[in-house]
């Protein structure tokens, strides 16, 4: 299965400031996920990072608030833009393994807090 | 949006006992997926079922599919004070994509 990591692995940011989420894989993936998971709750799918286009956004999220990259096969960012303690979750990318009849795995999560 | 629904929120049983987790979804599937979660941790990817599938087995761990009453059981025989987590189930879409998880049984074993 994939191994994948996430940076930062928690932070605690202030109202209004952005921060950048990085994804890396160890082996290269077509399809790779962000997903929020808000205090106690479930998942919930933001978008789905494609490689050399624009991300796939769910409905609720748009790409002002939750740019993605995706430079290559192994490697995408979420940044969640001028935040506010409503996004305070946490956040965890996810890739679907082709090899594994299409199992999907997910990283550590980012833990994030906005004061 | 097929959302998966899981049964019950929460469970408390004691060391040794089974541990039942139920899913319901909506609309057809390619395949589920079982999840556990440590303290909103990384979620731990447990057993994928496929549609065709009736029954798999991991370990102490074993998975039902009715398709027919769109629904999925996770079975932990013989807990442990360690299997104390969140389970969710997700679905995958016809495609094996869009995936919905369900709100989350949450598992305490008592030792």
């Amino acid at each position: 299965s994939a191994v994948i990591s996430q940076k930062p692995s928690r932070d605690i940011c202030q109202r209004g400031t952005s921060l950048t989420i990085q994804c890396q894989v160890d082996s290269q993936v077509t399809m790779m996920f962000w997903y929020r998971q808000q205090p106690g709750q479930s998942l919930t799918l933001i978008a789905t990072a494609n490689q050399g286009s624009e991300a796939t956004y769910e409905s609720g999220f748009v790409i002002d608030k939750f740019p993605i990259s995706r430079p290559n096969l192994t490697f995408s960012t979420l940044t969640v833009s001028n935040m506010s303690p409503e996004d305070s979750s946490i956040y965890l990318c996810s890739v679907l393994d082709g090899s594994s009849y299409n199992e999907q795995f997910f990283g550590p999560g980012t833990r994030l807090t906005v004061l | 949006s097929q959302q998966g629904e899981e049964d019950p929120q929460a469970l408390s049983i004691q060391e040794g006992e089974n541990a039942t987790m139920n899913c319901s979804y909506k609309t057809s599937i390619n395949n589920l997926q079982w999840y556990r979660q440590n303290s909103g941790r990384g979620l731990v990817h447990l057993i994928l079922i496929r549609s065709n599938e009736r029954e798999k087995h991991s370990g102490r761990l074993r998975v039902t599919l009715d398709t027919s009453k769109k629904s999925s059981s996770l079975l932990i025989t013989a807990s442990r004070a360690a299997d104390t987590a969140s389970y969710f189930c997700a679905t995958a879409d016809n495609y094996g994509q869009n995936f919905v998880f369900g709100p989350g049984t949450r598992l305490s074993v008592l030792p």
